[in-house]
C-alpha cells in the first residue's frame, strides 16, 4: 500500500533504554520529518532530512538521533530515553520542504 | 517563544453554522501558511494553504483568509458538518521552497454539535 507507515504504534520503555521508532514511505518523497506532539506545544520538529544521507536539526533535537541510508526509511532513535520524551511522535514526508506533507499515524511513546 | 499562536484551545459550533478558527503569528518573515486537520489516533492531514500574495484561498467548504498587516489568518468552514470535529493546526513558514522549516501552532479542537 502506498503511504507512510510508522512502527510501533505504541511503545512503553524504561528510563535510560534505547528505543528506535521506524518510519517508511512509499512515495519516494525527498523530504522526511519527525515531529513530536505535546499538549500546549502543538507539533514541534525534531529532525528532518532532505535526501538520503542528509539530515538536519529541527526545533527540539536534543536526545534524539536520526539516519537516512535509504530514501524510504527515516528511523528516529532515543539513545537514552527520559520521561520528558514521553510524547506522540509523527513521521511525515513531502516532495518539497514546506508544501503539503503526509503524516504517519503516529507512535505513542511512554517512558516510565 | 510561540511564533504561531492559536489562542482558542477549543471551539464548539452548531452543525450547519460557520466555524471560524483563528491563528496569529509574530514573525513578519512568515510568508506561507497551511492548515492541517487531525482526528484522534491519526496523523494530521493537509487541508488548505495560502501564500502572502493572496488574501484569500478557497477549497469547497474551506476558506482561509490572510491579513498580513495584522499578522492574522483564519479558517472558515461553511457549513460545518459533524465530520469536521477534529483538532486544527495552523503552520507558517518564511517561504514555500528551500529549507525553511514550518512552525506549527498549538491547535484548536473543533467540536460540531449535531
Amino acid at each position: 500500500d502506498a503511504g507512510i507507515t510508522q512502527s510501533p504504534r505504541y511503545k512503553i520503555t524504561e528510563t535510560g533504554r534505547q528505543v528506535t521508532l521506524m518510519c517508511h514511505q512509499t512515495w519516494s518523497h525527498s523530504y522526511m520529518f519527525w515531529y513530536r506532539q505535546d499538549l500546549g506545544h502543538g507539533l514541534r520538529l525534531i529532525y528532518y532530512s532532505a535526501a538520503a544521507d542528509i539530515t538536519d536539526k529541527g526545533e527540539v533535537p536534543d536526545g534524539y538521533v536520526v539516519s537516512r541510508s535509504k530514501t524510504e526509511n527515516f528511523p528516529l532513535t532515543l539513545e537514552s530515553a527520559t520521561r520528558s520524551q514521553t510524547s506522540v511522535y509523527f513521521c511525515a514526508s513531502s516532495e518539497v520542504m514546506n508544501t503539503e506533507a503526509f503524516f504517519g499515524q503516529g507512535t505513542r511513546l511512554t517512558v516510565v | 517563544d510561540q511564533q504561531v499562536k492559536q489562542n482558542s484551545p477549543s471551539l464548539s459550533v452548531q452543525e450547519g453554522r460557520i466555524s471560524i478558527l483563528n491563528c496569529d503569528y509574530t514573525n513578519s518573515m512568515f510568508d506561507y501558511f497551511l492548515w492541517y486537520k487531525k482526528y484522534p489516533a491519526e496523523g494530521p492531514t493537509f487541508l488548505i494553504s495560502i501564500s502572502s500574495i493572496k488574501d484569500k484561498n478557497e477549497d469547497g467548504r474551506f476558506t482561509v483568509f490572510l491579513n498580513k498587516s495584522a499578522k492574522h489568518l483564519s479558517l472558515h468552514i461553511v457549513p460545518s458538518q459533524p465530520g469536521d470535529s477534529a483538532v486544527y493546526f495552523c503552520a507558517a513558514s518564511p517561504t514555500n521552497f528551500g529549507n525553511e522549516k514550518l512552525t506549527f501552532g498549538t491547535g484548536t479542537r473543533l467540536t460540531i454539535i449535531p
